[in-house]
């Protein structure tokens, strides 16, 4: 079946370093993919999606290109805030399978001022 | 943007009583909800999908007659957890659709911490 596989945590960088949480899919059909940041004791947000092959998603800074080739989504970005400490996951969605979100197992990140 | 207002946000429950969570959807309809349980540092599981009107698909290993689901209308679904156990306890969130195609987004409640005593 389809699956995600993320980076393990936890992640801990210092202010303004640069960012890459990886992730890899499995998927038979053509997935969309998501990554989603989860704060403390609260829900999920989406942070970026990217729905076909080479399309870029970005949002505050954080930016992610699905390649098929590769079959992946790396998270990236340039320059990391405290505020951007959470649990990043990544996801897909594949429509004909009844478009249920599957998620990585969750990557940690912690910036140190 | 869409909203998901997911109910209560935190519930502590004697072992054997039942608790009923609920999400609902305040601006837009939800074709779709999707229910997941997530443990201390551990990723979201699906445990079923519901579609409004109609039985919900539970995902294998995941008690149906233990975590009950109703979708009884385009705004609201439920989840009730009957008999609780300590080893129910977790985080439940909830996801909406608006529909079916990849317009739709997923919009997620603010989940449910359940700890059962």
């Amino acid at each position: 079946g389809d699956s995600v596989t993320q980076m393990e945590g936890p992640v801990t960088l210092s202010e303004e370093a640069f960012l890459t949480i990886n992730c890899t899919y499995t998927a038979t059909g053509y997935p969309s993919l998501f990554w989603y940041v989860q704060y403390p004791g609260e829900g999920l947000q989406l942070l970026l999606k990217a729905t076909k092959a080479d399309d870029k998603g970005s949002n505050k800074g954080f930016e992610a290109t699905y390649r098929k080739e590769t079959t992946s989504f790396h998270l990236e970005k340039g320059s990391v805030q405290v505020s951007d400490s959470a649990v990043y996951f990544c996801a897909l969605a594949d429509y004909n399978q009844g478009g249920k979100l599957i998620f990585g197992q969750g990557t940690e990140l912690s910036v140190k001022p | 943007g869409a909203v998901v207002s997911q109910h209560p946000s935190r519930v502590i429950c004697k072992s054997g009583t039942s608790v009923k969570i609920e999400c609902r959807s305040l601006d837009f309809q939800a074709t779709t909800m999707f229910w997941y349980r997530q443990f201390p540092k551990q990723s979201l599981m699906l445990m079923a999908t519901s579609n409004e009107g109609s039985k919900a698909t539970y995902e294998q290993g995941v008690e149906k007659d233990k975590f009950l689901i109703n979708h009884a209308s385009l705004t609201l679904s439920t989840l009730t957890v009957t008999s609780a156990h300590p080893e129910d306890s977790s985080f439940y969130i909830c996801s909406a659709r608006g529909g079916r195609g990849l317009d739709y987004g997923y919009t997620f409640g603010s989940g449910t911490r359940l700890t059962v005593v």
